[in-house]
């Protein structure tokens, strides 16, 4: 099974500075045939289901914010929220779609500082 | 707009099998390229995907789970359901349905129910 490591495993930013989320995968989830990195972004929010935020690892899904961005290819990987909202507050998941089983990560829990 | 509703039983006892549908609105399960999935999510947070059923009929299951695990389709009623056979206290969880439409790729879900708990327990 591919591995997915986030980290930190929980962060605290100010309203209106950028947040950053990390996420390494055990092996390339980059295939070369089509150049798409299969990795995608969830926000989860308490007692709700995880949303897709990024797809191929840096597509934004429709109707997601322009702050939520997603960088990097390979094994490692950034989601980066450029100016955090009240909104924000949540858990962030990485999940690699490469091969089943698909996996994610164990989670970033984002704070207001 | 896709929309998932999970249902079924909120407690198993330990040894027994655990089943839950989920009902698929706004789409056809047989529509092509969809791919229809069970997730779950440990009181921990940890997320573990289950296995899929795609719009062909074709199944794959987590190896880690495979020999308990059996999803299936429901046509005429547009819902798939998923098995989980011999549980234990590991497998209380709040259990999603999922889809996705192959757009962004196999296997990211776009589509997600909004989640049962299961308890296992005598």
């Amino acid at each position: 099974d591919i591995v997915m490591t986030q980290s930190p495993a929980s962060l605290a930013v100010s309203l209106g500075e950028r947040a950053t989320i990390n996420c390494k995968s055990s092996q390339s989830v980059l295939y070369s045939s089509n150049n798409r990195n299969y990795l995608a972004w969830y926000q989860q929010k308490p007692g709700q289901p995880p949303k897709l935020l990024i797809y191929w690892a840096s597509t934004r899904e429709s109707g997601v914010p322009d702050r939520f961005s997603g960088s990097g290819s390979g094994t490692d990987f950034t989601l980066t929220i450029s100016s955090l909202q009240a909104e924000d507050v949540a858990e962030y998941f990485c999940q690699q779609y490469y091969e089943t089983p698909y996996t994610f990560g164990q989670g970033t829990k984002l704070e207001i500082k | 707009h896709v929309q998932l509703q999970e249902s079924g039983p909120g407690l198993v006892k330990p040894s027994q099998s655990l089943s839950l549908t989920c009902t698929v609105s706004g789409a056809s399960i047989s529509s092509g390229g969809y791919f229809w999935n069970w997730v779950r999510q440990h009181p921990g947070q940890d997320l573990e995907w289950i296995g899929y059923i795609s719009y062909s009929g074709r199944t794959i299951y987590n190896p880690s789970l495979r020999s308990r695990v059996i999803i299936s389709v429901d046509t005429s009623q547009n819902q798939f359901s998923m098995e989980l056979s011999s549980v234990t206290a590991a497998d209380t969880a709040v259990y999603y349905c999922t889809g996705d439409s192959g757009a962004s790729g196999i296997g990211s879900f776009e589509f997600w129910g909004q989640g049962t708990l299961v308890t296992v327990s005598s």
